[in-house]
Formats: structure tokens, C-alpha cells, sequence
């Protein structure tokens, strides 16, 4: 069985302000990968970033950064250069060996002007 | 680029009645996936497809059922609709065997039972 676990239910964050949005996971494969997606209000979700458990370096993707520390089990994202559209939620997930993805419940973040 | 299509973004129902929610991919993926999205509790899966006329039960299958006939088309479908499901339901699909690929998902359907 596979877990991810996202424990602020909500965030706030400045404008132009970096933010880490946490998660951690617990799986007993050796072989996963972590995903990050983003969901704004409108409802569709987003891929941001992925990072897989043999990758020696952190996955970064234009803002978005994942500091990934294995022997925690955590993969956070970090946000740079917080702007007003990045208000949504964002879901951690993790696949393992099934192939079959599950999902944290999710982090809220509001960027304030 | 991927485009998975759900049949309505807004959905009324009646308690009782059966409802079907249809979600089309154009990529040949051969996973699709039906999730329930609550707030406060995330993605849960409710079934998914491998290959056509394949089906296997997520973590919350009670209540729906799912049909594939085509590839590109998976359906899910509650038998009678009840007030707990009225929910925001989300289509995904993904290619198989590939473990660092990310689901594609379309826009998601609110769906409310009166």
C-alpha cells in the first residue's frame, strides 16, 4: 500500500515570496515516482513536476522545484516568485509498483497581493 | 498536446435516477481512470480501466459502475443516484507501464443529486 500525506490544509503566501508545500509518503516499493499537480478554481488539474525515487537530483521546472529527501520520504514543492495564479490547490501523488497513482488531500494556497 | 474530455461540467440530478458521465480521450492511452473529489479528502479512486471491456474497483466503487467499449471512451455510471454522491468527478488517463508519467485529466464534472 502506498500513502501521501499533506498536512497544511491551507497556505498563504505574499506575493513575489517563495512557499514549500509539504508531503510525504510511505510506500514499500523501491521503484515509485512523486508527482505534483496544481488545481485552480476552474477545476482542472495541472501537471507541475515530477521526480523519481532514483533521481539523484532534485527536479525543478521553470518556479517550480521539488526537494525531494529520501530517507525523510518527503517531497515538497517549492514555489518561487509567488504570483496572484497560483492561487489553487496542489495534490501530491505517488506511483508505485501497481502503477495505479494516489493522491494527498491536497494543500490550499492563496497568494496575497 | 493530450485532450480528455468530460461530456458536462455541471450536472443536475434526481435522487434515484440512474446517471451516466462520459469522459473521451484523443491520446490512445490505455489506462483511464474515474475519481471522486471532496473537499478535505482529495482524489479517491472509484475504477478503473486497463484496456477495453477491462475494469478494476478502486477504493470507492459502492454505488457506481463503469463501462469501456472503446478505448477512448470510459463511462461511469451511478445504478441510482444518491444525495452522498453528489460530488466533483474527475477523468484521467495515462499510459501503462510507465510509472513517470503523469495522469492528463479533464475539466471535472459537479455533479449534485437533489
Amino acid at each position: 500500500a502506498q500513502k501521501i500525506t499533506q498536512t497544511q490544509p491551507g497556505m498563504f503566501v505574499q506575493e513575489k515570496e517563495a512557499v514549500t508545500l509539504d508531503c510525504t509518503y510511505d510506500t514499500s516499493d523501491p521503484s515509485y515516482g512523486l508527482f505534483w499537480y496544481k488545481q485552480p478554481s476552474s477545476g482542472e488539474m495541472i501537471f507541475l513536476i515530477y521526480q523519481g525515487s532514483y533521481d539523484q537530483q532534485n527536479a525543478t521546472e521553470g518556479r517550480y522545484s521539488l526537494n525531494f529527501q529520501k530517507a525523510r520520504k518527503s517531497a515538497n514543492l517549492v514555489i518561487s516568485a509567488s504570483q496572484l495564479g497560483d492561487s489553487a490547490m496542489y495534490f501530491c501523488a505517488i506511483t508505485g509498483g501497481s502503477y495505479i497513482p494516489t493522491f494527498g488531500r491536497g494543500t490550499s494556497l492563496i497568494v496575497h497581493p | 498536446d493530450v485532450k480528455v474530455t468530460q461530456s458536462s461540467r455541471y450536472l443536475v440530478k434526481r435522487t434515484g435516477e440512474k446517471v451516466f458521465l462520459e469522459c473521451v480521450q484523443d491520446m490512445d492511452h490505455e489506462n483511464m481512470f474515474w475519481y471522486r473529489q471532496d473537499p478535505g479528502l482529495g482524489l479517491r479512486l472509484i475504477y478503473f480501466s486497463y484496456d477495453v471491456k477491462m475494469k478494476e474497483k478502486g477504493d470507492i466503487p459502492e454505488g457506481y459502475s463503469v463501462s469501456r467499449e472503446k478505448k477512448e471512451r470510459f463511462s461511469l455510471i451511478l445504478e441510482s443516484a444518491s444525495t452522498n454522491q453528489t460530488s466533483m468527478y474527475l477523468c484521467a488517463s495515462g499510459l501503462t507501464g510507465l510509472r513517470n508519467q503523469p495522469q492528463h485529466f479533464g475539466d471535472g464534472t459537479r455533479l449534485s443529486i437533489l
